[in-house]
């Protein structure tokens, strides 16, 4: 079946440093994928997503490339901030007409000043 | 426009006892699901569905039961609540079940079976 794997965490970073979470999955037919983030307290919020191989999507800084070769959808972003310090969820719609996503067991991401 | 909202946000239950999530959205959405977090396992589906009237399993359904009695709620249910039960649930939603859709989550409820 459809799966994900995201690397495991936490992530510690220094303030402007450079950022990697490694996301790769398993899936049948072309799935569109999708990197949520889930701020302290809150619930998740998409944060930026690609339907098709070979697009990037981006948001606030962060980028990912929907890589069909290498079935990966690796989020980075040059220059973090203590206000990105959140929990990262990368996730794949499960195809169908469902809408269903099935996602990754989440990065957690720790910017230091 | 309140999006995705979740009554109530926390609740302890002593093992066995029962209880009803709502889940509510204004956004005018067809298709409704809940989740259950927990640690180093990200979000897994609970149950979902696809309209007013309609609901489906997913991937964790059991000890869970759900209706979708009108197009802007979903309930979730627990008969008889287990320790196993202790999570953060999250509802979310989206307008139609096309896989490149954007899902608007609620802000979770945390529930502790004692």
């Amino acid at each position: 079946g459809n799966s994900v794997t995201q690397m495991e965490g936490p992530v510690t970073l220094s303030e402007e440093a450079f950022l990697t979470i490694n996301c790769t999955y398993t899936a049948t037919g072309y799935p569109s994928l999708f990197w949520y983030v889930q701020y302290p307290g809150e619930g998740l919020q998409l944060l930026l997503k690609a339907t098709k191989a070979d697009d990037k999507g981006s948001n606030k800084g962060f980028e990912a490339t929907y890589r069909k070769e290498t079935t990966s959808f690796h989020l980075e972003k040059g220059s973090v901030q203590v206000s990105d310090s959140a929990v990262y969820f990368c996730a794949l719609s499960d195809g169908g007409n469902t809408g269903k996503l099935i996602f990754g067991q989440g990065t957690t991401l720790q910017v230091k000043p | 426009n309140a999006g995705v909202t979740q009554t109530p946000k926390f609740r302890v239950l002593k093992t066995g006892q029962s209880m009803t999530l709502l889940c509510a959205q204004d956004m005018n959405h067809e298709y409704m699901y809940w989740y259950r977090q927990d640690p180093g396992m990200g979000l897994r589906l609970i149950h979902y569905s696809v309209g007013e009237g309609t609901t489906a399993k997913g991937e964790v359904p059991d000890g869970y039961n759900v209706s979708r009695l009108k197009k802007q709620n979903f309930l979730l249910g627990l008969e008889s609540a287990a320790p196993s039960q202790t999570s953060v649930y999250f509802c979310a939603s989206i307008g139609v079940g096309r896989g490149t859709d954007t899902q608007y989550f609620g802000p979770g409820t945390r529930l502790t079976v004692l």
